[in-house]
């Protein structure tokens, strides 16, 4: 079975700055989706972003990126000029290649921005 | 277009009742997932719908949990003889059949006293 580990329970960044989330899972398969979604007080679960495991490039969506490691099974979120509305629930998860398969998140990382 | 929603935003009850759950998808979505998270964990999977089948029911914790979507849309999950360990937020999310991104609703939070 996957799992996902997120060693983080806590982080905190001072507006402006840049702060990295870790991840890490286990796998036996070679090819599957990695993703981090932000979860705020609302509940909402947004996508931040994704990764798919053949793809060498780490993916990049504005001020986020990643750094994929596939040998090392790490996953990190990069998260640059951070704001005050990025503070959140930052969940890491893992879903099968394919479509249609369910998500493995682990327990998150609460972020707190600091003006 | 319209998000996936779910009703009620939420719910409280007394152990031993029963409650329905309700989720909407995002129109033209084909899959349709729920999740439950308990405080200070990571949503953790229930039940995989394609169309009206359960798919995958491999997540749901035993039998006082069941999950329908009669008419490929709408899904419903239904919870018998509530517990207070069934106290939670369940989540909803759905994905057309070619993504491979799941889109999640703002989920129902459920509290059995």
């Amino acid at each position: 079975a996957q799992t996902v580990t997120q060693s983080q329970p806590e982080m905190s960044v001072q507006e402006a700055e840049t702060v990295t989330l870790s991840c890490t899972y286990d796998t036996s398969e070679s090819d599957y989706y990695l993703f981090w979604y932000k979860q705020p007080p609302s509940r909402q679960m947004i996508l931040v972003i994704r990764q798919e495991a053949y793809k060498q490039q780490n993916a990049t969506e504005n001020r986020f990126s990643v750094n994929f490691q596939k040998a090392a099974k790490s996953f990190s979120l990069k998260i640059s000029d951070s704001q005050l509305g990025d503070a959140a629930m930052y969940f890491c998860a893992y879903r099968r290649w394919g479509s249609n398969y369910k998500l493995t998140f682990g327990k998150g990382t609460l972020l707190t921005v600091n003006p | 277009g319209a998000g996936v929603s779910q009703t009620p935003s939420n719910k409280v009850t007394e152990k031993g009742k029963y409650v329905e759950l309700r989720c909407d998808p995002i129109s033209g979505h084909t899959a349709l997932y729920w999740y439950r998270q308990s405080l200070g964990q990571g949503p953790e999977f229930l039940i995989y719908f394609q169309g009206t089948g359960a798919a995958d029911d491999s997540g749901l914790p035993n039998d006082r949990f069941f999950a329908v979507r009669p008419e490929g849309s709408v899904s419903t999950l239904k919870i018998q003889r509530t517990e207070r360990g069934d106290s939670a937020v369940y989540l909803c999310a759905s994905s057309s059949l070619a993504s491979d991104t799941q889109y999640f609703g703002p989920g129902t939070r459920l509290t059995v006293l």
